[in-house]
């Protein structure tokens, strides 16, 4: 079965600083990559999807690459909207989530 | 707009079965996969299994043999039926829309807002 990891856990950072989470899957995945955010007593929300695609209505400040088994999610200028739990997400015979980075405030 | 809503018993006993409905609104559950997914605080978010109108199903091979889903396309609702219940079931169940976006690209653009569930006697 394949596994994802992210890193790091958590992280804080400052209004306005560029943020980048990393996703690592246990193997070769090609693009099949999803995002989610998730904010506290709420859904997970998609974000993105294969790698790279911004859902509708997501603001332009997140953005996804990667390939194979290395993937991220850059927030250009963080916002204190965007304090939330973010999630990758593969899916393949069966989805599988990372165990996902929480981002704070500094 | 798709909206999606969970309902069902909040509470439920070892070794009894959890039963749990999504009612869907704004578009025709026959066009789409529909997913349960869960979440407790031990194994982050788990994908349950998935059913497509009144035929397919698809399950985590982890929990298989427990779980049942099914479509009632009169009432544009699905449900999942988990037997034999212990506390490691305890979560938040949420359905979802499972979206295929088309090249294999598949995702959950829609969610409930969940429901708690715990087991317990």
């Amino acid at each position: 079965d394949i596994q994802m990891t992210q890193s790091p856990a958590s992280l804080s950072a400052s209004v306005g600083d560029r943020v980048t989470i990393t996703c690592q899957a246990s193997q070769d995945i090609s693009h099949y990559l999803n995002w989610y955010q998730q904010k506290p007593g709420k859904a997970p929300r998609l974000l993105i999807y294969d790698t790279s695609s911004l859902e509708t209505g997501v603001p332009s400040r997140f953005s996804g690459r990667g390939s194979g088994t290395d993937f991220t999610i850059t927030i250009s200028s963080l916002q204190p909207e965007d304090i939330a739990t973010y999630y990758c997400q593969h899916y393949d015979d069966f989805p599988v989530f990372g165990p996902g980075t929480k981002v704070d405030i500094k | 707009q798709v909206q999606l809503q969970e309902s069902g018993p909040g509470l439920v006993k070892p070794s009894e079965t959890l039963s749990l409905t999504c009612n869907v609104s704004g578009v025709s559950i026959s066009s789409y996969y529909w997913s349960w997914i869960r979440q407790s605080a031990g194994k982050g978010l788990e994908w349950i299994g998935r059913v497509y109108s009144t035929v397919t199903t698809n399950y985590n091979p982890s929990l298989k043999s427990r779980v049942t889903m099914s479509v009632d396309t009169s009432k544009n609702q699905f449900s999942l039926k988990l037997k034999t219940v212990s506390a490691a079931d305890t979560a938040v169940y949420y359905c979802a829309r499972d979206l295929d976006y088309g090249d294999y690209v598949r995702a959950f653009d829609v969610w409930g807002q969940g429901t708690m569930v715990i087991v317990s006697s």
